[in-house]
């Protein structure tokens, strides 16, 4: 079936690189996103790639995909306190039809 | 521009009443989709409407209704609710039935008493 995994829970230090880390199932998905969720608010789009792609940098942003692993990364370079949010990946749905398949979320903490 | 906008904010309802929710697509978009966010779960999709009409739906029960407007705005509506419906209720819009770029709405809290 489809699913998509996350850890749960990063801590960082403000200025250090965070790192996170996603795998999905379904070989098929041709868009992967990453989301930003802050506490009571909708989700924002951060970036997305597309399944031919294995790297897209926007900004503090760098996406890498595996797609042999099913494995894609979040990088946030020189994280500041304003990132501490929930942050979500998602996958594109068998046939592209827009259906998003999204993990649990990963709690990013950033300590000044 | 006008992002998704939804109301209402929120809503407090009791169990076994009906409750309906409105979104409002970002311009230039023409397909919505609504997903269910439980409290620290991801969201979970419900449906999406393409045109007027329902084009994938997700694991939920027929009670989980909606409507897209010639105008491209939607409604989610929720019969018999229970108390396992409360959640955050989000509204996605994309520029075609592919959506390959989902902005989303804040959500509606629903709370089922």
């Amino acid at each position: 079936g489809e699913d998509v995994e996350q850890s749960l829970f990063l801590s960082v230090r403000e200025g250090d690189s965070s790192v996170i880390n996603c795998t999905y199932t379904d070989s098929s998905s041709t868009y992967l996103y990453w989301y930003k969720q802050e506490p009571g608010a909708g989700l924002q789009l951060l970036t997305y790639i597309f399944s031919n792609m294995d790297m897209k940098q926007d900004q503090r942003l760098t996406v890498l995909l595996n797609k042999k692993d099913k494995h894609l990364s979040l990088r946030i370079a020189d994280t500041q306190t304003g990132d501490s949010a929930i942050y979500f990946c998602a996958a594109s749905g068998s046939g592209n039809t827009g259906k998003l398949i999204f993990g649990q979320g990963t709690t990013l903490q950033v300590k000044p | 521009d006008a992002g998704v906008t939804q109301s209402p904010t929120h809503l407090i309802k009791t169990r076994g009443q009906q409750v309906t929710l409105r979104c409002s697509p970002k311009s230039g978009h023409d397909t919505v989709s609504w997903y269910q966010q439980a409290l620290g779960q991801g969201p979970q999709f419900i449906f999406q409407y393409y045109e007027e009409e329902e084009r994938q739906r997700g694991n939920f029960p027929d009670r989980f209704s909606g409507h897209q407007f010639p105008n491209y705005s939607s409604e989610l509506n929720v019969n018999a609710l229970l108390l396992g419906d409360s959640a955050l209720y989000l509204c996605a819009s994309s520029p075609d039935r592919g959506g390959y770029e989902q902005y989303f709405g804040p959500g509606t809290r629903l709370t089922v008493t």
